[in-house]
């Protein structure tokens, strides 16, 4: 079964520091991995998206690695600000698929502290 | 702000109550979705429109009616609901329904549903 998890649920850092949020995958075969953010009432909104050949994206403060052997994506923010609260969704397609048939996983709240 | 455009932003609504939610896109856009997702839980397919034909419908119950009047505009018939059905309804776009890379979803804002 196609599945995509995250962790930690849920980050709590201090304002300026960075983080790293975790994203393994099953699903094969692969495609593509996009990274979403989602502030707390809004839509999500796509950050990166990387392929099967690619290593790492990067988006401002925001970097995105890829490793298809493992099956594993991380999302690491640096310097992070307080509009960086928000979930961050990691969402997988599946090769040969539709737009409509992508897999999300459940999301990693992270609240920065001032 | 968001190129896909949700309205309302808030609804409360009593379980004999008929309304509709509404999103609208000028993207140009052929495939538009909507979405379900309850607090802290990932987002949910409902329906797919392709060319303004409905092409998914993932068992969703009948008290939910979608339609689609061109391929600007979406909106979502609400009848009878029950408390369960309250959540936030994201819209969501695409240029097609072919290809996740080269067509990525975009997302509304949502409209925060609650079922009284």
């Amino acid at each position: 079964k196609n599945q995509v998890e995250q962790s930690p649920q849920s980050l709590i850092i201090l304002e300026g520091k960075n983080c790293t949020l975790q994203c393994n995958y099953t699903v094969s075969p692969f495609s593509n991995l996009r990274w979403y953010k989602q502030d707390t009432g809004r839509g999500p909104v796509s950050l990166t998206i990387m392929t099967f050949s690619e290593n790492t994206k990067s988006n401002g403060r925001y970097t995105a690695t890829l490793d298809a052997d493992t099956k594993q994506s991380s999302l690491h923010i640096t310097a992070s600000q307080l509009s960086d609260s928000a979930s961050y969704i990691c969402v997988v397609s599946p090769l040969y698929s539709s737009a409509s048939k992508i897999i999300f996983g459940s999301g990693t709240r992270l609240s920065i502290r001032p | 702000d968001t190129e896909v455009t949700q309205t309302p932003k808030h609804l409360v609504m009593g379980m004999t109550n008929k309304k509709s939610l509404k999103c609208e896109q000028h993207m140009g856009h052929r495939a538009m979705y909507w979405y379900k997702q309850k607090a802290k839980k990932p987002p949910e397919l409902m329906f797919v429109y392709s060319y303004e034909k409905l092409s998914i419908n993932e068992s969703v119950p009948s008290r939910f009616s979608p339609e689609c009047p061109n391929s600007s505009l979406l909106n979502l018939h609400l009848h009878a609901l029950q408390p369960e059905d309250s959540a936030l309804y994201l819209c969501a776009s695409s240029h097609d329904q072919e290809s996740s890379y080269n067509s990525p979803l975009h997302f509304g804002n949502g409209t925060r549903l609650t079922v009284t």
